[in-house]
């Protein structure tokens, strides 16, 4: 099984300022790396595929980068509404054995 | 719109069975995967398996199985995960959800509203 690992568990950041989010996969999923947003109560929301590809709807505040084993979401300019939970995905492996990372919590400073 | 929709939140015993439904609408139901993630409280998302609308396939997660049983119903376009033998570490929200691109897997674009299962004696 492909172990993804998100790093920092929880980020305190200002609103305005930037939120850099790392994952990291325990083998090369080339770039099958999907990003998610969720907020309390409600279902997890693509913000990012194929490691760098905005979801239909996304603000170009939020922008991924990286493949094989090293991924970034980074949001450039943080507003109210994105202070959530963010999980990275990798759907590499056939047959299918997707994991999520841990999540990373980005909370208001 | 595209939508899918889950059925009711379900109180059992352990050593239960639990069967969760999914009804999409607004597309092809047969031309895209279906997944189910689960989320206990307070935790992180877990991927359970995938299944072909289409053919009816599946694939599941290796903690689940032999516990966990995909199946569709094409004329109703509605997937059913089914997991037994239920303990109390099962209690989670149960999430559908679709892959974004048709006959391939990828990320996941639909969500479903999610169904809590808990597990009490």
């Amino acid at each position: 099984e492909i172990v993804m690992t998100q790093s920092p568990a929880t980020l305190s950041v200002s609103p305005g300022e930037r939120a850099t989010l790392s994952c990291r996969a325990s083998q090369s999923v080339s770039s099958n790396l999907a990003w998610y947003q969720q907020k309390p109560g409600q279902a997890p929301r693509l913000l990012i595929y194929g490691a760098s590809t905005r979801a239909t709807g996304i603000p170009a505040r939020f922008s991924g980068s990286g493949s094989g084993t090293e991924f970034t979401l980074t949001i450039s300019s943080l507003q109210s509404e994105d202070f959530a939970v963010y999980y990275c995905q990798q759907y590499n492996n056939w047959p299918p054995k997707l994991t999520f990372g841990g999540g990373t919590k980005v909370e208001i400073k | 719109q595209v939508q899918l929709v889950q059925s009711g939140a379900e109180v059992k015993k352990p050593g239960a069975s639990v069967k969760v439904s999914c009804k999409a609408s607004g597309y092809t139901f047969t031309s895209y995967y279906m997944h189910w993630v689960r989320q206990a409280p307070g935790q992180g998302l877990e991927w359970m398996g995938i299944i072909n609308p289409s053919g009816g396939s599946t694939s599941y997660a290796q903690k689940f199985q032999g516990r966990v049983t995909m199946t569709r119903d094409t004329s109703t376009s509605t997937v059913y995960m089914e997991l037994s033998s239920l303990r109390s570490e099962d209690t989670a929200v149960y999430y559908c959800a679709r892959d974004r691109e048709m006959a391939t897997i990828t990320a996941f674009d639909i969500w479903g509203q999610g169904t809590m299962v808990t597990v009490s004696s």
